[in-house]
């Protein structure tokens, strides 16, 4: 299995909502991200997860909620959104280490279109 | 710091060839990798050069050279289905736990009949 799952593809939320964005996958990758990313613009990292440790948090507001409860998934908690934080979401995994295989071969999931009103 | 360039925009043909191309400037450097993405799709891992010279997969070939601080992505025989956005990215020098890839702005490449 060489696929990330992320569920839902779509979604809309109000200001006041609180939603969750879930992603696995089962390449036994021990490293998990998420990442937002605007209309023609690069990722922007928001976290990673290594050995289901947070190791990086690049300073997203608290609106933001990351939670890795087994290696094989992550989730992202949303609550209090605003306007600006819609985006598209995306998860990504790979291994550990640096090197050809390692963790410079990020593998996607599909993404979550997120829209706050 | 670490900062990539590469051109934002290319236009090319069917049945053509284009190169689009990435200069790093980096305090250390592990290698470079390179990403598709199609609009409303995810990023798609392409290739990695950690050592100089050509790597090619297909259609689709990576060259680096380390000395120059520079690398390329080599599309061949362009078919419309390559249109889409290319982002060059390297790891950041001393990585040791950080795993955040640096990533040039991206490249559009739009093929034309």
């Amino acid at each position: 299995d060489t696929e990330v799952t992320q569920t839902p593809k779509h979604l809309v939320m109000g200001m006041t909502n609180k939603k969750s964005l879930k992603c696995e996958q089962h390449m036994g990758h021990r490293a998990m991200y998420w990442y937002k990313q605007k209309a023609k613009k690069p990722p922007e990292l928001m976290f990673v997860y290594s050995y289901e440790k947070l190791s990086i948090n690049e300073s997203v507001p608290s609106r933001f909620s990351p939670e890795c409860p087994n290696s094989s998934l992550l989730n992202l908690h949303l609550h209090a959104l605003q306007p600006e934080d819609s985006a598209l979401y995306l998860c990504a995994s790979s291994q550990v280490g640096w090197g050809g295989t390692g963790a410079n071969v990020l593998t996607f999931g599909a993404g979550s279109r997120l829209t706050v009103l | 710091g670490q900062s990539l360039e590469q051109p934002s925009e290319v236009t090319a043909v069917e049945g053509a060839i284009v190169q689009i191309n990435c200069t790093y400037q980096t305090s250390g450097f592990y290698g470079l990798s390179w990403y598709q993405q199609h609009d409303g799709g995810a990023p798609t891992f392409l290739s990695y050069n950690a050592l100089d010279g050509l790597e090619e997969t297909g259609r689709f070939s990576s060259f680096l050279s380390r000395s120059d601080s520079y690398g390329y992505l080599l599309l061949q025989e362009l078919q419309m289905k390559d249109s889409a956005s290319y982002f060059c990215a390297v790891p950041p020098y001393n990585a040791g736990n950080n795993r955040k890839l640096i990533w040039g702005l991206g490249t559009s490449l739009a093929v034309n009949p």
